[in-house]
């Protein structure tokens, strides 16, 4: 059964540092979208992507986030420099299109020291 | 306060119960999900509707249009069923609730 595949798993670094995520959605989806989760709290949209094009990025940072899906297939997410509040699970999901069944995956769960 | 408000915050169960999980929420949408969440962070979708019930094994879900309102029935739970349980509701975007922490006692 197809996934969504993200990388790293888990992912320490101390504040200020520059940490990057990768995203691959299931072939054939043109939504990609990038989440946050705080603990304890539901996933919160970063951006979202149909294609290559930007379609939502009220809620990302872009003074420290940024994001890139450039052939309109996999993403990745960065964050420069990081911050200790952005301890927390980011997940990727896809769909066929919008709305649609968002596919997630399994997450990057990132620590900043 | 929230625009998808889900009860319990948290629940335990002893095996063999039967379970509900209720959302309401106050936007416009096309559809409501109920994603569930492991420990390890994975999310899985186990239902989208927009109308009437959907079942699945020993999940059964519902909403209620008119009442915007949307349960989610776990029948005879079993330890394995411990997850958080995520409802969400997509119209323009996607809006999550905070999750209901399930844990089912053998």
């Amino acid at each position: 059964e197809a996934e969504v595949a993200q990388s790293p798993r888990y992912k320490i670094t101390e504040k200020s540092q520059a940490v990057a995520f990768w995203c691959d959605p299931i072939s054939g989806h043109a939504t990609l979208y990038w989440y946050r989760q705080i603990l304890g709290q539901g996933p919160e949209l970063l951006v979202q992507f149909q294609d290559e094009s930007v379609v939502d990025d009220s809620q990302l940072p872009k003074d420290r986030f940024s994001a890139e899906r450039l052939k309109g297939v996999d993403s990745t997410l960065k964050i420069q420099p990081a911050e200790l509040g952005d301890s927390a699970m980011y997940l990727c999901a896809s769909s066929l299109g919008k709305p649609g069944t968002q596919y997630f995956g399994p997450g990057t769960r990132l620590t900043v020291l | 306060k929230n625009e998808v408000e889900q009860s319990p915050q948290n629940l335990t169960a002893q095996e063999g119960e039967f379970i509900t999980i209720n959302c309401s929420y106050s936007v416009g949408i096309s559809a409501l999900h109920w994603l569930q969440q492991h420990p390890g962070g994975g999310i899985v979708s186990l239902f989208m509707l927009s109308s009437g019930k959907k079942k699945h094994g020993r999940l059964i879900a519902t909403i209620n249009i008119q009442e915007k309102h949307s349960s989610l029935h776990i029948t005879a739970s079993h330890p394995r069923d411990s997850a958080v349980y995520i409802c969400a509701v997509s119209g323009n975007d996607m809006r999550f609730g905070a999750g209901t922490r399930l844990t089912v006692k053998p």
